[in-house]
């Protein structure tokens, strides 16, 4: 159970357009999911939670404009990297939370960004 | 500002031998601890999650214990094999913060044949 998908896994794009990730609960509603960026060898850094049929919540420092999410539904949150530049090439991961007793999460695989 | 110290970057030990991977944190008390086990290029899997009002879990080989007077964490795996080669993750939890967790920067593990 709680397994997280991510799609795609990898993608290479041109400076200047726009990527889309999506993130799936796949046995499971996921009224909240995280999405972080992870620099090669650097922990993971969290970007913003994601609200089922609201806003997202965005750390400080993280463009809202620059990293779109939307939680469409229970088992769907997207993260849009609009206008990429070289510098957003990243490992991007998503996650859910599970309320078990206690909030547990469980993370896709991440998606492994390449602006060139 | 809460802050969470995972033992040096990286450890090497002997096959069979035990690990043992410490978490340290401060301006935090945190509901729960959890542990991750992360391979390079791919996302963060769970371990084990332990309670402040548990000292000891155990799962299979793993072993964690929570000092919330200390504020540290112990996670150990006993008769490794390098298989257990990865970057440990430790990461506090409260439902105060819905559910966020607040992650160490890892330590790698690498367990020599």
């Amino acid at each position: 159970g709680a397994v997280v998908s991510q799609h795609p896994s990898w993608v290479i794009c041109k400076s200047g357009t726009s990527v889309k990730i999506e993130c799936r609960s796949l046995d499971f509603q996921a009224t909240t999911m995280f999405w972080y960026r992870q620099f090669p060898k650097q922990s993971l850094m969290l970007m913003a939670t994601s609200n089922e049929g609201s806003k997202a919540t965005y750390e400080q420092g993280v463009e809202k404009d620059k990293f779109l999410i939307n939680h469409a539904s229970l088992t769907l949150s997207t993260l849009t990297v609009t206008s990429a530049h070289p510098e957003d090439s990243s490992f991007y991961i998503c996650s859910a939370r599970v309320r078990t007793g206690f909030w547990e999460q469980y993370f896709g695989p991440g998606t492994r960004l390449t602006v060139t | 500002s809460q802050k969470i110290e995972q033992n040096s970057e990286a450890l090497n030990i002997q096959e069979g031998k035990t690990a043992t991977l410490t978490c340290n944190y401060t301006n935090y008390s945190p509901a729960y601890l959890q542990w991750y086990r992360q391979d390079p290029g791919r996302g963060p899997v769970f371990l084990l999650l332990i309670r402040e009002n548990e000292k000891e879990k155990r799962k299979e080989r793993l072993k964690v214990t929570f000092d919330t007077t200390l504020k540290q964490s112990l996670f150990h795996i006993t008769a490794s094999q390098p298989a257990d080669s990865a970057t440990y993750l430790c990461a506090l939890g409260g439902d105060t913060n819905a559910g966020k967790s607040t992650f160490g920067d890892g330590t790698t593990l690498t367990v020599k044949p």
